[in-house]
């Protein structure tokens, strides 16, 4: 399977602890995105990079979150003094170069469901 | 804000009936719509998109269609299968300078097909 890889598939930590996950994007891919999703609601964007350029990042993120891509490969997304509001689905998805202008459709990893306790 | 309103929210038909969900959008400088589904505990995976030089786009047994100047879009399911029944979201691209392809994502359809 080339497919968006995620890592771990599930993870429970206490209040209070640092957690973080991994994403490997199809490998010709240069675009990569990390949303969240609450059950019963839509992902949600939280950050994106082009290559190992952080281009973006959504106003709902807190100073607690953080994401890496450090060689425009695999990234990381860290988050530290854990809530129990954090428990969600993340889902990582990653997309090609633009051709004509146009967008590439994005690609979903199969996430990592956060419980926060 | 950008943001995408889709309904409605849940959606029970007869399989061989069709099936008609609708999102808005309100960022205009929007011109991607993608639609994906996503099974109970899965990735959402793309079916059909649709740009905005396009006002229709079909593939077998799903369409969209598209309405810039009411900023409209709408799924199309026919001859709707069991296996049909699952969440639906849309979603339009909002730009950011040169990149593109930052997603919003509507509230999700639970469609139901009912044997």
């Amino acid at each position: 399977d080339t497919g968006v890889s995620q890592n771990p598939r599930h993870k429970i930590t206490k209040r209070g602890q640092n957690v973080t996950f991994r994403c490997d994007p199809i490998s010709e891919h240069n675009r990569l995105y990390w949303y969240r999703q609450t059950l019963g609601q839509g992902p949600e964007f939280l950050t994106y990079f082009q290559n190992e350029a952080q281009l973006e990042k959504s106003r709902l993120l807190s100073d607690r979150f953080s994401a890496e891509r450090p060689k425009g490969s695999f990234s990381t997304l860290e988050i530290q003094r854990t809530e129990q509001g954090d428990s969600a689905m993340y889902l990582c998805a990653s997309s090609g170069r633009d051709s004509l202008s146009y967008n590439s459709p994005l690609h979903f990893g199969n996430g990592t469901r956060l419980t926060v306790t | 804000g950008e943001n995408v309103e889709q309904h409605p929210s849940t959606l029970s038909v007869q399989e061989g009936d069709s099936a008609v969900i609708k999102c808005t959008y309100s960022d205009s400088a929007s011109n991607y719509f993608p639609w994906y589904k996503q099974e109970l505990g899965k990735r959402p995976q793309l079916i059909i998109d649709i740009r905005s030089n396009v006002g229709e786009k079909k593939d077998q047994r799903i369409a969209v269609t598209l309405n810039k100047t009411a900023k409209h879009f709408s799924l199309h399911i026919t001859e709707t299968q069991p296996e049909d029944s699952a969440v639906y979201f849309c979603a339009a691209s909002s730009r950011y300078g040169g990149a593109t392809n930052k997603l919003i994502f509507g509230t999700g359809t639970l469609l139901a097909v009912q044997p």
